[in-house]
């Protein structure tokens, strides 16, 4: 079954930085993006940026621009995200999602990151 | 880009109908058809319940619609169910070339 499988729980220290993976199965990964989407605690999700599963190109929020860094690997299929000069505010539970830019249908399930001194 | 603006919460009786309302602007919502409608249960990843205004994807029951109507989309559940209590985010594509998510509404079967 179509799946996306994300690495576990990350405690990092302010300032840090931090890679997330989401490994897809069950589908031609090259057919679809993938959609970084952030939750803090007790609040709404917020989209972070998308990365083509064909030819690499991605498009980052403005919030983010500089400090993320999205990457795939086709060999494994697998789609990475960096967090740079971590804050606390940084904070969240993380989600990958294949997004066909229509509609975010299939979604990892979830990493949590917590940034604490 | 700012959120959508979504009402806060809303309730019904089992059997009721209930709409949830996302308002934005001709630079979002009403610019373009790729609003989609995601439900969230506590603890769980969101699940995606309508995508391009109006489409369910396989597996989502009936129950469950979308509309649009200028700047302001709509999902409605009807035949509310004790399994339909979640949180609800609305999405749309952006004239920014990005998506942009509502604050979410919480949804309670009384």
């Amino acid at each position: 079954q179509v799946q996306l499988v994300q690495s576990g729980a990350e405690v990092k220290t302010p300032g840090a930085s931090v890679e997330v993976s989401c490994k897809a199965s069950g589908y031609i990964f090259t057919s679809y993006g993938i959609s970084w989407v952030r939750q803090a605690p007790g609040q709404g999700l917020e989209w972070m940026g998308w990365i083509s599963g064909y030819n690499y190109k991605t498009i980052y929020a403005q919030t983010f621009q500089g400090r993320v860094t999205m990457t795939i690997d086709l060999s494994t299929s697998t789609a990475y995200m960096e967090v740079r000069r971590l804050r606390s505010d940084d904070t969240a539970v993380y989600y990958c999602a294949r997004d066909p830019w229509n509609g975010m249908d299939v979604w990892g399930q979830g990493t949590t990151v917590t940034v604490s001194s | 880009q700012s959120a959508l603006t979504q009402p806060a919460s809303v309730s019904g009786s089992p059997g009721q109908s209930v709409t949830i309302s996302c308002t934005g602007t001709s630079s979002d919502v009403g610019g373009y058809n790729y609003v989609s409608w995601y439900q969230q249960h506590p603890g769980k990843a969101p699940t995606l319940m309508i995508y391009e205004v109006s489409d369910r994807p396989s597996g989502v029951s009936n129950r469950f619609s979308g509309s649009k109507s200028g700047n302001t989309a709509s999902l409605t559940i009807s035949g509310l169910q004790a399994e339909d209590e979640a949180d609800y985010y609305c999405s749309s594509y952006t004239s920014s070339g990005t998506p942009v998510f509502g604050a979410g509404t919480k949804v309670t079967v009384l």
